[in-house]
Protein backbone atom coordinates (compact mmCIF):
# COMPACT_ATOMS: atom_id res chain seq x y z
CA UNK A 1 0.00 0.00 0.00
CA UNK A 2 0.99 3.64 -0.08
CA UNK A 3 3.28 4.92 2.39
CA UNK A 4 3.78 8.17 3.81
CA UNK A 5 7.22 9.37 5.47
CA UNK A 6 7.02 12.15 7.28
CA UNK A 7 10.40 13.82 9.53
CA UNK A 8 11.34 14.46 11.89
CA UNK A 9 9.75 12.34 13.81
CA UNK A 10 10.06 14.98 16.79
CA UNK A 11 11.18 18.41 17.15
CA UNK A 12 12.58 20.37 20.30
CA UNK A 13 12.63 24.32 19.43
CA UNK A 14 13.00 27.43 21.39
CA UNK A 15 9.98 30.21 21.00
CA UNK A 16 10.67 32.09 18.15
CA UNK A 17 12.27 29.59 16.22
CA UNK A 18 11.38 28.56 12.65
CA UNK A 19 10.29 24.89 12.30
CA UNK A 20 10.57 22.59 8.80
CA UNK A 21 9.06 19.36 8.41
CA UNK A 22 8.20 17.14 5.11
CA UNK A 23 6.44 13.91 3.49
CA UNK A 24 7.74 12.10 0.87
CA UNK A 25 6.27 9.41 -1.12
CA UNK A 26 6.94 6.87 -3.49
CA UNK A 27 3.69 7.56 -5.10
CA UNK A 28 2.15 10.30 -6.39
CA UNK A 29 -0.46 12.46 -4.78
CA UNK A 30 -3.31 14.53 -6.12
CA UNK A 31 -3.62 16.48 -3.28
CA UNK A 32 -1.43 17.16 -0.08
CA UNK A 33 -2.82 18.15 3.46
CA UNK A 34 -0.98 19.34 6.46
CA UNK A 35 -3.13 18.91 9.93
CA UNK A 36 -2.01 19.68 13.05
CA UNK A 37 -3.07 17.98 16.24
CA UNK A 38 -3.37 18.80 20.25
CA UNK A 39 -3.55 16.47 23.09
CA UNK A 40 -7.26 14.78 23.45
CA UNK A 41 -8.49 16.31 20.12
CA UNK A 42 -8.73 15.64 16.74
CA UNK A 43 -7.10 16.83 13.38
CA UNK A 44 -7.37 20.44 12.18
CA UNK A 45 -6.68 20.77 8.57
CA UNK A 46 -4.18 24.10 8.32
CA UNK A 47 -3.59 23.50 4.33
CA UNK A 48 -4.52 21.93 1.73
CA UNK A 49 -2.50 22.17 -1.77
CA UNK A 50 -3.96 20.87 -5.00
CA UNK A 51 -1.19 21.36 -7.64
CA UNK A 52 2.44 20.55 -8.10
CA UNK A 53 4.15 23.33 -6.99
CA UNK A 54 2.03 25.53 -5.56
CA UNK A 55 3.21 27.45 -2.56
CA UNK A 56 0.30 28.58 0.28
CA UNK A 57 0.39 30.54 3.34
CA UNK A 58 -1.66 30.43 6.06
CA UNK A 59 -0.43 33.12 8.96
CA UNK A 60 3.36 32.03 9.93
CA UNK A 61 2.50 28.52 8.23
CA UNK A 62 3.64 28.01 4.48
CA UNK A 63 3.31 24.87 2.55
CA UNK A 64 4.27 23.71 -0.52
CA UNK A 65 3.37 20.82 -3.29
CA UNK A 66 6.37 19.36 -4.33
CA UNK A 67 7.03 19.45 -8.10
CA UNK A 68 7.39 15.67 -8.63
CA UNK A 69 3.63 15.02 -6.76
CA UNK A 70 5.64 12.85 -4.21
CA UNK A 71 6.63 15.19 -1.31
CA UNK A 72 5.11 18.16 0.88
CA UNK A 73 6.86 20.59 3.17
CA UNK A 74 5.92 22.50 6.33
CA UNK A 75 7.46 25.35 7.45
CA UNK A 76 6.28 27.53 10.92
CA UNK A 77 7.93 30.73 11.67
CA UNK A 78 8.74 32.02 14.47
CA UNK A 79 7.19 29.63 16.50
CA UNK A 80 5.42 29.95 19.60
CA UNK A 81 4.01 27.53 22.58
CA UNK A 82 0.61 27.27 21.51
CA UNK A 83 2.92 25.90 18.05
CA UNK A 84 2.72 22.57 20.36
CA UNK A 85 0.91 19.48 18.85
CA UNK A 86 1.60 16.52 16.71
CA UNK A 87 1.75 17.78 12.64
CA UNK A 88 1.05 15.38 10.05
CA UNK A 89 0.39 15.43 6.46
CA UNK A 90 -1.90 13.37 4.49
CA UNK A 91 -2.25 12.54 0.47
CA UNK A 92 -5.34 11.74 -1.51
CA UNK A 93 -4.56 9.73 -4.77
CA UNK A 94 -5.60 10.73 -7.77
CA UNK A 95 -9.04 9.31 -9.33
CA UNK A 96 -9.02 5.48 -10.51
CA UNK A 97 -6.54 4.52 -8.31
CA UNK A 98 -7.68 1.49 -5.46
CA UNK A 99 -6.73 4.43 -2.58
CA UNK A 100 -8.89 7.62 -4.16
CA UNK A 101 -10.55 8.63 -1.63
CA UNK A 102 -8.78 7.68 0.99
CA UNK A 103 -6.08 9.68 2.76
CA UNK A 104 -2.68 8.32 3.30
CA UNK A 105 -1.21 10.11 6.83
CA UNK A 106 2.27 10.26 7.51
CA UNK A 107 3.68 9.08 10.91
CA UNK A 108 3.66 12.19 12.52
CA UNK A 109 5.77 15.44 13.73
CA UNK A 110 5.47 16.04 17.64
CA UNK A 111 6.70 19.16 18.08
CA UNK A 112 7.67 20.76 21.82
CA UNK A 113 8.28 24.71 22.04
CA UNK A 114 9.96 26.19 24.98
CA UNK A 115 9.01 29.20 26.02
CA UNK B 1 -20.58 27.31 13.34
CA UNK B 2 -20.75 24.34 10.95
CA UNK B 3 -19.10 21.16 12.58
CA UNK B 4 -18.52 18.04 13.24
CA UNK B 5 -19.84 16.88 16.99
CA UNK B 6 -18.68 13.60 18.67
CA UNK B 7 -20.71 12.47 21.56
CA UNK B 8 -19.31 11.13 24.35
CA UNK B 9 -16.07 12.73 24.54
CA UNK B 10 -14.71 10.15 27.02
CA UNK B 11 -16.07 6.76 27.16
CA UNK B 12 -15.71 3.63 29.36
CA UNK B 13 -16.54 0.30 28.87
CA UNK B 14 -15.77 -3.13 30.02
CA UNK B 15 -14.66 -5.78 28.41
CA UNK B 16 -16.97 -7.69 26.17
CA UNK B 17 -20.10 -5.00 26.88
CA UNK B 18 -21.12 -3.05 23.84
CA UNK B 19 -20.61 0.65 23.55
CA UNK B 20 -21.83 2.75 20.30
CA UNK B 21 -20.19 6.15 19.72
CA UNK B 22 -21.71 9.13 17.89
CA UNK B 23 -21.07 11.56 15.42
CA UNK B 24 -23.08 14.45 13.84
CA UNK B 25 -22.48 16.90 11.73
CA UNK B 26 -24.04 20.39 10.49
CA UNK B 27 -21.86 20.91 7.16
CA UNK B 28 -24.50 19.10 5.08
CA UNK B 29 -21.58 16.94 3.92
CA UNK B 30 -22.05 13.15 1.83
CA UNK B 31 -19.27 11.39 3.29
CA UNK B 32 -18.76 10.49 7.15
CA UNK B 33 -15.92 8.47 7.99
CA UNK B 34 -14.78 7.08 11.51
CA UNK B 35 -11.26 6.56 11.92
CA UNK B 36 -9.43 4.96 15.00
CA UNK B 37 -6.02 6.40 16.38
CA UNK B 38 -3.87 4.77 18.76
CA UNK B 39 -1.34 6.60 21.34
CA UNK B 40 1.17 8.98 18.55
CA UNK B 41 0.06 7.12 16.15
CA UNK B 42 -1.53 8.02 12.62
CA UNK B 43 -5.81 8.23 12.18
CA UNK B 44 -6.41 4.53 10.66
CA UNK B 45 -9.50 4.38 8.59
CA UNK B 46 -11.97 2.09 9.55
CA UNK B 47 -15.10 2.48 7.20
CA UNK B 48 -16.50 5.42 5.43
CA UNK B 49 -20.23 6.05 4.43
CA UNK B 50 -20.96 8.04 1.18
CA UNK B 51 -24.70 8.64 1.10
CA UNK B 52 -26.76 5.00 2.53
CA UNK B 53 -23.82 3.41 1.12
CA UNK B 54 -21.16 1.85 3.58
CA UNK B 55 -17.79 0.41 3.06
CA UNK B 56 -15.51 -1.47 4.82
CA UNK B 57 -11.64 -1.36 4.81
CA UNK B 58 -10.44 -4.90 4.70
CA UNK B 59 -8.39 -4.92 7.62
CA UNK B 60 -11.45 -3.80 9.95
CA UNK B 61 -12.62 -6.29 12.31
CA UNK B 62 -15.97 -7.61 11.84
CA UNK B 63 -16.25 -6.16 15.70
CA UNK B 64 -16.73 -2.92 14.84
CA UNK B 65 -19.57 -1.82 12.83
CA UNK B 66 -21.17 1.79 11.66
CA UNK B 67 -24.56 2.72 10.92
CA UNK B 68 -26.24 6.18 9.17
CA UNK B 69 -29.72 6.31 9.83
CA UNK B 70 -29.44 9.88 8.10
CA UNK B 71 -26.97 12.67 6.63
CA UNK B 72 -25.87 14.59 9.93
CA UNK B 73 -25.50 11.19 12.36
CA UNK B 74 -23.53 8.25 11.91
CA UNK B 75 -22.69 5.73 14.64
CA UNK B 76 -19.74 3.39 15.70
CA UNK B 77 -20.79 -0.03 17.42
CA UNK B 78 -17.99 -2.18 18.73
CA UNK B 79 -19.92 -5.30 19.80
CA UNK B 80 -17.41 -7.23 21.88
CA UNK B 81 -14.58 -4.55 23.14
CA UNK B 82 -11.39 -5.89 23.87
CA UNK B 83 -8.34 -3.88 25.51
CA UNK B 84 -6.93 -3.54 22.05
CA UNK B 85 -9.67 -1.44 21.16
CA UNK B 86 -8.83 1.36 23.43
CA UNK B 87 -7.77 4.19 21.42
CA UNK B 88 -8.86 7.83 19.99
CA UNK B 89 -12.23 7.45 17.37
CA UNK B 90 -12.75 10.22 15.47
CA UNK B 91 -15.37 11.06 13.08
CA UNK B 92 -14.73 12.59 9.93
CA UNK B 93 -16.87 14.01 7.15
CA UNK B 94 -16.56 15.57 3.61
CA UNK B 95 -18.19 17.36 1.50
CA UNK B 96 -18.22 14.25 -1.47
CA UNK B 97 -16.10 11.25 -1.99
CA UNK B 98 -13.05 12.11 -3.60
CA UNK B 99 -13.02 15.76 -2.34
CA UNK B 100 -9.84 16.28 -1.16
CA UNK B 101 -10.36 18.00 2.66
CA UNK B 102 -11.48 16.22 5.46
CA UNK B 103 -12.85 17.85 8.38
CA UNK B 104 -12.74 15.84 11.84
CA UNK B 105 -14.54 15.82 15.21
CA UNK B 106 -12.70 16.28 18.74
CA UNK B 107 -12.72 12.25 19.14
CA UNK B 108 -14.12 10.24 21.55
CA UNK B 109 -11.63 8.54 23.57
CA UNK B 110 -12.56 5.04 24.84
CA UNK B 111 -10.99 2.96 27.52
CA UNK B 112 -11.89 -0.31 28.47
CA UNK B 113 -11.53 -1.74 31.80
Amino acid sequence: GQQLNQSPQSMFIQEGEDVSMNCTSSSIFNTWLWYKQDPGEGPVLLIALYKAGELTSNGRLTAQFGITRKDSFLNISASIPSDVGIYFCAGQSAAGGTSYGKLTFGQGTILTVHP
Amino acid sequence: DAMVIQNPRYQVTQFGKPVTLSCSQTLNHNVMYWYQQKSSQAPKLLFHYYDKDFNNEADTPDNFQSRRPNTSFCFLDIRSPGLGDAAMYLCATSRDWGDNEQFFGPGTRLTVL
